[in-house]
């Protein structure tokens, strides 16, 4: 079965300042896609950005990026320009080619201004 | 509306009650998905319909029974819960089985 792990059960940063969050995942299969979902205090689980493992190129979402490391089963997400906007709950999740979605433990970002 | 929707957000309900959580998409997805997430544990997947089948149902307690009537709704029908039950209950859709998930509000159970 797959897991995914995170790490850092809580991460803070100044505004305009750089953040890395760490995942790692287990997985025996080849073809899946990695997520990073962010949970602000509202609740509403939002996609922040999507990878597909048969991408060597990492995805960009504008000051949201991953660093894919496929051999090591890394999915770091880094948050350039951090806002206050951008605290809340930041979840990794590993999708299977048959779809099912497994989600880590949460990091908690908090954003000082 | 837009997106996925919950309702309702907050309930509080005795272990003998009887209630039950909708969830709408207005995505055109064909597959939705129950989640429950409690205090300090990952999310964990319930149920998931896709084209209104159950094509996974994992190992949850007979007390949650969920419905797919279309591809648009989803309901949870809750009976005789446990305290231990309480927690954020999220529904999700994709375009299909596969593809990537996209989450309603949730709803904040609370089980006396």
């Amino acid at each position: 079965a797959q897991t995914v792990t995170q790490s850092q059960p809580e991460m803070s940063v100044q505004e305009a300042e750089t953040v890395t969050l760490s995942c790692t995942y287990d997985t025996s299969e080849s073809d899946y896609y990695l997520f990073w979902y962010k949970q602000p205090p509202s609740r509403q689980m939002i996609l922040v950005i999507r990878q597909e493992a048969y991408k060597q190129q990492n995805a960009t979402e504008n000051r949201f990026s991953v660093n894919f490391q496929k051999a090591a089963k890394s999915f770091s997400l880094k948050i350039s320009d951090s806002q206050l906007g951008d605290a809340a709950m930041y979840f990794c999740a590993y999708r299977s080619s048959y779809g099912k979605l497994t989600f880590g433990q949460g990091t908690i970002l908090t954003v000082h201004p | 509306e837009t997106g996925v929707t919950q309702t309702p957000r907050h309930l509080v309900m005795g272990m003998t009650n009887k209630k039950s959580l909708k969830c709408e998409q207005h995505l055109g997805h064909n597959a939705m998905y129950w989640y429950k997430q409690s205090a300090k544990k990952p999310l964990e997947l319930m149920f998931v319909y896709s084209l209104e089948e159950r094509v996974e149902n994992n190992s949850v307690p007979s007390r949650f029974s969920p419905e797919c009537p279309n591809s648009s709704h989803l309901f949870l029908h809750l009976h005789t819960l446990q305290p231990e039950d309480s927690a954020l209950y999220l529904c999700a859709s994709s375009q299909e089985y596969t593809d990537t998930q996209y989450f309603g509000p949730g709803t904040r159970l609370t089980v006396l």
